[in-house]
């Protein structure tokens, strides 16, 4: 039931793009995004919704394919202060949230 | 506003002990979910709580349990500890059940160690 997401790391140099995926084995309602950085809790980034709704960050995006029950999770032009680990979390229809291993983020200068 | 709060930050047991943790979510937030994060584990859904009520419950032996009260704090229970308890242990809080269009809002954790 847990999501799989991939990559498992990815380093980037700032101002470089990169995409993480996540992919679910069963129908979904919707799909969370969470940043963790060392030492810190997991941060809301943003929900997407069946349906195509979207709330969340402002400089990151993502997308949600409900017949794939996969989402993406896209970072143009990234900071230094996007290093961190991503979660993704996945709602299924009967109401339970199951997050991923996590992608594990490196900007460097 | 005051974020989620757990208490206590860090702990260490004994095997075979027993530990509570507690947490109090953000205010008029009424569901709580725990989480167990072990490295390259992620996150491990423990069980979520709505209005005092039991929704959902992860794959965990029942040494592991949980309960909420009617102002909605929340408390975790493992018993006969075992050292592959130790892990960060993270409650999450949301306005409604399971995560709500602002998803959850996460506490820092309490950090068990099973000696």
């Amino acid at each position: 039931q847990q999501p799989v997401q991939s990559p498992q790391a990815v380093i980037l140099r700032e101002g470089e793009d990169a995409v993480i995926n996540c992919s679910s084995s069963k129908a979904l309602y919707s799909v969370h995004w969470y940043r963790q950085k060392h030492g810190e809790a997991p941060v809301f980034l943003m929900i997407l919704l069946k349906g195509g709704e979207q709330k969340g960050h402002e400089k990151i995006s993502a997308s949600f394919n409900e017949k794939k029950q996969q989402s993406s999770l896209y970072l143009t032009a990234s900071q230094l202060s996007y290093s961190g680990t991503y979660f993704c979390g996945t709602e299924g229809d009967n109401n339970d949230m199951r997050f991923g291993a996590g992608t594990r983020l490196t900007v460097k200068p | 506003k005051a974020g989620v709060t757990q208490t206590p930050r860090y702990l260490i047991k004994t095997r075979g002990q027993q530990v509570t943790l507690s947490c109090s979510p953000i205010s008029g937030h009424r569901s709580v979910s725990w989480y167990q994060q072990t490295p390259g584990q992620g996150l491990q859904f423990l069980f979520e709580y709505f209005s005092e009520t039991q929704r959902n419950k992860g794959n965990f032996p029942g040494r592991f349990s949980g309960r909420q009260f009617s102002n909605s704090r929340s408390e975790m229970n493992v018993s006969t500890l075992e050292l592959g308890d130790s892990a960060l242990y993270l409650c999450a809080s949301s306005l409604s059940f399971p995560g709500g269009f602002y998803g959850y809002t996460f506490g820092s954790g309490t950090r068990l160690t099973v000696v």
